[in-house]
C-alpha cells in the first residue's frame, strides 16, 4: 500500500540553523500538508500546498518558514533560522483531493530537536 | 476556538473489553476523521465520517456522528493489547477545506 514517507526521522540541529525537512507523498495525490506536534500538546496544522503554491497557512507558519516542490515526488518544509520553540515531530501528509473531500495520510514524522 | 476535544484524556480497559472515547466540536464541519499515534509514532487514519453520515463501521471500529450536538463517539470493540495508543479526532472544517483540526486525545491502555 502507497504510503508518506519522511526523511530524516530525527534531526538535532543548533538554534538559528537553517534546516530543510524532507517529504514523498502518495504519488496520485494533488494535496500536501505540514502538520506538528510539539511534546505534549496537540497536532497543529502548518501549511497546505496545491498546484504548486500555499493553499492555507497557520498563524504558526510565519516568514521563518517555507514549502517547496523541488520536483515531482518531493515535497519540503524548511526552516530559516531554528528556535528552541521549533522542537517538535514535524507531520507530512497527502490527500488526493482537499480534506473537504478526503482523507489526509500521514507520514511518520520527523523529530526536529533545536539545542 | 478550540476544536476536537477528546475525553476521556486517558482510559484503561483489560483486553476483551470496548473501548468508548468521545469527541466534540464546535464550528460547522464537512468531514470527521480519527487517527491513531502509537507513542513517539506518525498518524494512521482510522476512519472518516462526513457529516451527512450518523454512523460507520470498520471492523472493530464504530464511528458516530451527531451534528445536532457537535460531538462523535469511536467505539472499538473486543480490544486488544495492541490497541494501546493515543486516538484523535480531527475535523475539517466547511470554511477550511484542507486544514484538519485535532484535539489533544485520548491515551488508551488495553492489559493483557
Amino acid at each position: 500500500e502507497p504510503e508518506v514517507t519522511q526523511t530524516p526521522s530525527h534531526q538535532v540541529t543548533q538554534m538559528g540553523q537553517e534546516v530543510i525537512l524532507r517529504c514523498v507523498p502518495i504519488s496520485n495525490h494533488l494535496y500536501f500538508y505540514w502538520y506538528r506536534q510539539i511534546l505534549g500538546q496537540k497536532v497543529e496544522f502548518l501549511v497546505s500546498f496545491y498546484n504548486n503554491e500555499i493553499s492555507e497557512k497557520s498563524e504558526i507558519f510565519d516568514d521563518q518558514f517555507s514549502v517547496e516542490r523541488p520536483d515531482g515526488s518531493n515535497f519540503t518544509l524548511k526552516i530559516r533560522s531554528t528556535k528552541l520553540e521549533d522542537s517538535a515531530m514535524y507531520f507530512c501528509a497527502s490527500s488526493p483531493r482537499g480534506t473537504g473531500a478526503d482523507t489526509q495520510y500521514f507520514g511518520p514524522g520527523t523529530r526536529l530537536t533545536v539545542l | 476556538s478550540q476544536q476536537g476535544e477528546e475525553d476521556p484524556q486517558a482510559l484503561s480497559i483489560q483486553e476483551g473489553e470496548n473501548a468508548t472515547m468521545n469527541c466534540s466540536y464546535k464550528t460547522s464541519i464537512n468531514n470527521l476523521q480519527w487517527y491513531r499515534q502509537n507513542s513517539g509514532r506518525g498518524l494512521v487514519h482510522l476512519i472518516l465520517i462526513r457529516s451527512n453520515e450518523r454512523e460507520k463501521h470498520s471492523g472493530r471500529l464504530r464511528v458516530t456522528l451527531d451534528t445536532s450536538k457537535k460531538s462523535s463517539s469511536l467505539l472499538i470493540t473486543a480490544s486488544r493489547a495492541a490497541d494501546t495508543a493515543s486516538y484523535f479526532c480531527a475535523t475539517a472544517s466547511l470554511s477550511g477545506y484542507s486544514t484538519l483540526t485535532f484535539g489533544k486525545g485520548t491515551m488508551l491502555l488495553v492489559s493483557p
